[in-house]
């Protein structure tokens, strides 16, 4: 098992552009996370999905982002018209419902910014 | 509204001396607190953790302690190695799933 990977590990865009990461957790884990990390800052919530349902959202998810995990495997994250604050390392994290979830399993996380 | 915080942004030890991470939280419903190691350009790493019915948990050379009366965690390393340099997150959860992490503290051991 070669872990939770992400995709692209870096993205620079231009504001009012949108843009999509991926996530690809651990074959057996069914529960995938997603944060946000500013500079200076630990890991902010934003969405969790078990399986396909996504069951939480944090309110700094607003309306511009978006996340799914269409068949329960990969999840993607879009944001709609970036700004500059949306700058910030995204963070994909799963879980087994058989141990845990509070023991997430993280991967390297895609750096976004915005200019 | 920061629920945990970790007010040492950084901790600079010698080593084979004990370094002491400390994490303060507010939110008395958190039921589950977790210690994460994070080097550069990597993800955050599990590193130890405890739950709100035990006071000390112990793993090889991490000890995690907690004192609820005083919402107060702390992470033990003894003893400190340089391959012990890290960003050190300190993490609660109080519903299994919508975890906190404080800002975290750099840890450099010298050799």
């Amino acid at each position: 098992d070669t872990g939770v990977s992400q995709d692209p590990r870096h993205k620079i865009t231009k504001r009012g552009q949108n843009v999509t990461f991926r996530c690809d957790p651990i074959s057996e884990h069914n529960r995938l996370y997603w944060y946000r990390q500013t500079l200076g800052q630990g890991p902010e919530f934003l969405t969790y999905f078990q399986n396909e349902a996504q069951l939480e959202k944090s309110r700094l998810l607003s309306d511009r982002f978006s996340a799914e995990r269409p068949k329960g495997s990969f999840s993607t994250l879009e944001i709609q018209r970036t700004e500059q604050g949306d700058s910030a390392m995204y963070l994909c994290a799963s879980s087994s419902d058989r141990g845990p979830s509070y023991e997430q399993y993280f991967g390297p996380g895609t750096r976004l910014t915005v200019t | 509204d920061q629920q945990v915080k970790q007010n040492s942004p950084s901790l600079s030890v010698q080593e084979g001396r004990i370094s002491i991470l400390n994490c303060d939280y507010t939110n008395s419903m958190f039921d589950y607190f977790l210690w994460y190691k994070k080097y550069p350009a990597e993800g955050p790493t599990f590193l130890i953790s405890i739950s709100s019915i035990k006071d000390k948990n112990e793993d090889g050379r991490f000890t995690v302690f907690l004192n609820k009366s005083a919402k107060h965690l702390s992470l033990h390393i003894v003893p400190s190695q340089p391959g012990d340099s890290a960003v050190y997150f300190c993490a609660a959860s109080a519903d299994n799933n919508d975890m906190r992490f404080g800002a975290g503290t750099r840890l450099t051991v010298k050799p």
